[in-house]
């Protein structure tokens, strides 16, 4: 089965600590990225990444770190720095063979980040 | 900068009855137009794809149109069931994106179909 699998479903942090969130996909795509979703919104990119070792900040990047270590895997940290950081996270990928399909985006069921 | 628009923010519609959703972009020069749908504390599942050098997507009871001069495109979805009912979101990438290719994302229309 090909897709998007995201890590946990829901996590709570207690104000001061790192949290990792944990995105794999085995759709042998290129191009990963890290959205966040409040109440009401629509989404926003935090970072994207085109190529292993590669990434570039979003629209929202303040607060958050990413690596890029292995083509299957783009985890996303929520640092301290982070003020407001209880939201939807989603995680994405891109790179279908298709010339037509290589637009697409599909995204991974998400993680719910509560600050306690 | 790119700004995407949907409108109503939520609509409420009998079973049976055709729908249309609306799409609005402020920018003309993208690559396409993506809707999603969105189930509740769920991701997104794309729906359909739309080329900008195209006019039409289908699948299933789901027609999806684009008018890119205009900055337009709807989603119609015909004889609606309580099953369609979720948030259905649209997102174009802007050719301003380059290589990048990151959608901009409206704020999405809460579909609630009544039994």
């Amino acid at each position: 089965d090909g897709g998007i699998t995201q890590s946990p479903k829901y996590l709570f942090r207690k104000e001061g600590q790192n949290v990792t969130l944990s995105c794999e996909q085995n759709l042998n795509h290129d191009a990963m990225y890290w959205y966040r979703q409040d109440p009401g919104q629509g989404l926003r990119l935090i970072y994207y990444s085109q190529i292993v070792n590669d990434f570039q900040k979003g629209d929202i990047a303040e607060g958050y770190s990413v690596s890029r270590e292995k083509k299957e895997s783009f985890p996303l940290t929520v640092t301290s720095a982070q003020k407001n950081p209880t939201a939807f996270y989603l995680c994405a990928s891109r790179g279908g063979t298709s010339p037509l399909r290589s637009n697409e985006q599909f995204f991974g069921p998400g993680t719910r980040l509560t600050v306690l | 900068k790119q700004e995407v628009t949907q409108i109503p923010a939520a609509l409420s519609v009998p079973e049976g009855e055709n729908l249309v959703l609306n799409c609005s972009f402020t920018d003309s020069a993208i690559y396409n137009l993506q809707w999603f749908r969105q189930d509740p504390g769920k991701g997104l599942t794309s729906l359909l794809l739309i080329q900008s050098s195209q006019r039409e997507q289908t699948s299933g009871r789901l027609n999806a149109s684009l008018d890119k001069s205009s900055g337009r495109s709807t989603l119609y979805i015909a004889a609606s069931q309580p099953g369609d009912s979720a948030t259905y979101l649209c997102a174009v990438t802007p050719i301003s994106s380059g290589s990048a290719r990151q959608l901009t994302f409206g704020s999405g229309t809460q579909l609630t179909v009544l039994p």
